[in-house]
C-alpha cells in the first residue's frame, strides 16, 4: 500500500477565490488522480494526473476550473479556481499501485461560502 | 448514467450477525472490482477486491461474491463488529485500461452492540 497525505485537511474560502491542494505519497507511483465526493455523493473521478504530461480531465471538468500540477512522481496540486458554493465538497487524491488498486488520501475538506 | 448502483443507502445490523452489502452494475466490460470502507472525515481505506475471473474471494471476517451473469456483487461481514460501522463504497474497473475507477454512493453501515 502507500501512505499518502493531504494539505490542507479542511478549509473555508470565499466566492471567487482559488485554493490549491496539496497530496504526497511515500512512494513513486505513475498515476495519481483527484476525485470529488459531494454531499450525500459517490466519489467522482475529476482528472487523471500522469507525471510529464497534461492531466486527463473527465466529462464535466476542465483545466481552467481545476488546474493540475504532477512535478515529480511523489506529488501533485489540484486548484479549485474562482469557487462558488457548488464546489463545497471532500477533495481526495489517489494512487494506483500494480495490483490495480487505488488507495486514498484522507481528503480535504472545503468549504465555499 | 449511473454505472455502479449500491441501491441500500443505509444498513442496520446487531453485532455478530451478518452484514450482507449489495452492489449492482451495467457496464458489462468491467473486469475488476473493490469494495472501501470511509470513516467520516478519513478517506476511503481499501477492504478487498474481486476480478471478473473469480466468483469469490475471502479475506478473514470479508468476502466478496461475484455473480457476473447479474452484474451483481456483494460484500459480506461476518461477524459484524461495532467497528466496522462505517460507509462502504463499491467500485468497478477495467483491467489494462485508464485504471479508473466507477464509484457506487456508498451504503452507511451501523452495527449495534
Amino acid at each position: 500500500s502507500a501512505v499518502i497525505s493531504q494539505k490542507p485537511s479542511r478549509d473555508i474560502c470565499q466566492r471567487g477565490t482559488s485554493l490549491t491542494i496539496q497530496c504526497q505519497v511515500d512512494s513513486q507511483v505513475t498515476m495519481m488522480f483527484w476525485y470529488r465526493q459531494q454531499p450525500g455523493q459517490s466519489l467522482t473521478l475529476i482528472a487523471t494526473a500522469n507525471q510529464g504530461s497534461e492531466a486527463t480531465y473527465e466529462s464535466g471538468f476542465v483545466i481552467d476550473k481545476f488546474p493540475i500540477s504532477r512535478p515529480n512522481l511523489t506529488f501533485s496540486t489540484l486548484t479549485v479556481s474562482n469557487m462558488s458554493p457548488e464546489d463545497s465538497s471532500i477533495y481526495l487524491c489517489s494512487v494506483d499501485t500494480y495490483r490495480e488498486t487505488q488507495y486514498f488520501g484522507p481528503g480535504t475538506r472545503l468549504l465555499v461560502l | 448514467d449511473q454505472q455502479v448502483k449500491q441501491n441500500s443507502p443505509s444498513l442496520s445490523v446487531q453485532e455478530g450477525r451478518i452484514s450482507i452489502l449489495n452492489c449492482d452494475y451495467t457496464n458489462s466490460m468491467f473486469d475488476y472490482f473493490l469494495w472501501y470502507k470511509k470513516y467520516p472525515a478519513e478517506g476511503p481505506t481499501f477492504l478487498i477486491s474481486i476480478s471478473s475471473i473469480k466468483d469469490k474471494n475471502e479475506d478473514g471476517r470479508f468476502t466478496v461474491f461475484l455473480n457476473k451473469s447479474a452484474k451483481h456483487l456483494s460484500l459480506h461481514i461476518v461477524p459484524s463488529q461495532p467497528g466496522d460501522s462505517a460507509v462502504y463504497f463499491c467500485a468497478a474497473g477495467l483491467q489494462g485500461g485508464s485504471e479508473k475507477l466507477v464509484f457506487g454512493k456508498g451504503t452507511k453501515l451501523t452495527v449495534n452492540p
